[in-house]
């Protein structure tokens, strides 16, 4: 049983440009997150993913957008980047996104912006 | 401003010895409080959560005390090993919103 995937696992970028990244939920599970963690920081919630729509948001300006697939994977694009958004970017799924369920995290990927 | 707040920053604890780590929340709306074991190059893993309603919970080494009224709750490994040493994350959420608040973390090094 595959657990979240997420590609790529390391993405270097220069400041404006744009990015995507992707994830493969575990196998079952209809809902992903994703969450932003700088460097010696707990993950950051950026927004939460299901049936398609972007159900939950948190404090992340407009530049983080995402896309949710009929086959349940995700992408998280980010316009206009800033240095400030060097980060490792986690996806977790889980189901049913209002039972609180146990949320399975990906290995990430790595973001440097120059 | 950080919804959970986590001490310390960093543990250094002998091998059989126990680590303790504290979280403090305000949002009293917070209901569900699990801990995740993150270790070099992995995403968090889920160690163990407990809810309001229970003021202790234990699943092996790893121990959850939670104090509603304090709005506190700790985390206890027993009998450290060095295969413990990583970094521990608390986190809180509340009903109907899947969305989790981490605390800032906390390295622990468990010596042999």
């Amino acid at each position: 049983d595959a657990g979240v995937t997420q590609s790529p696992t390391h993405l270097i970028k220069t400041r404006g440009q744009q990015v995507t990244l992707r994830c493969s939920p575990k196998s079952g599970h209809d809902t992903v997150s994703w969450y932003q963690q700088a460097l010696g920081q707990g993950p950051q919630f950026i927004f939460q993913y299901y049936e398609e729509e972007e159900r939950q948001r948190g404090n992340f300006p407009d530049r983080f957008s995402g896309h949710q697939f009929p086959n349940y994977s995700s992408e998280l694009n980010v316009n206009a980047l800033l240095l400030g958004d060097s980060a490792l970017y986690l996806c977790a799924s889980s189901l049913n996104p209002g039972a609180q369920e146990t949320q399975y995290f990906g290995p990430g990927t790595r973001l440097l912006v120059l | 401003q950080q919804q959970v707040k986590q001490s310390p920053q960093s543990l250094i604890v002998q091998k059989g010895g126990i680590s303790i780590i504290n979280c403090a929340y305000e949002n009293t709306a917070f209901d569900y409080f699990p801990w995740y074991q993150q270790f070099p190059g992995k995403g968090p893993a889920l160690l163990i959560a407990i809810r309001p309603d229970v003021s202790e919970k234990k699943e092996g080494r790893f121990t959850i005390s939670f104090n509603k009224s304090a709005k506190q709750f700790s985390l206890h490994i027993m009998d450290s090993q060095p295969g413990d040493s990583a970094t521990y994350f608390c986190a809180a959420s509340t009903t109907g919103a899947n969305n989790l608040f981490f605390g800032t973390g906390t390295r622990l090094t468990v010596i042999p």
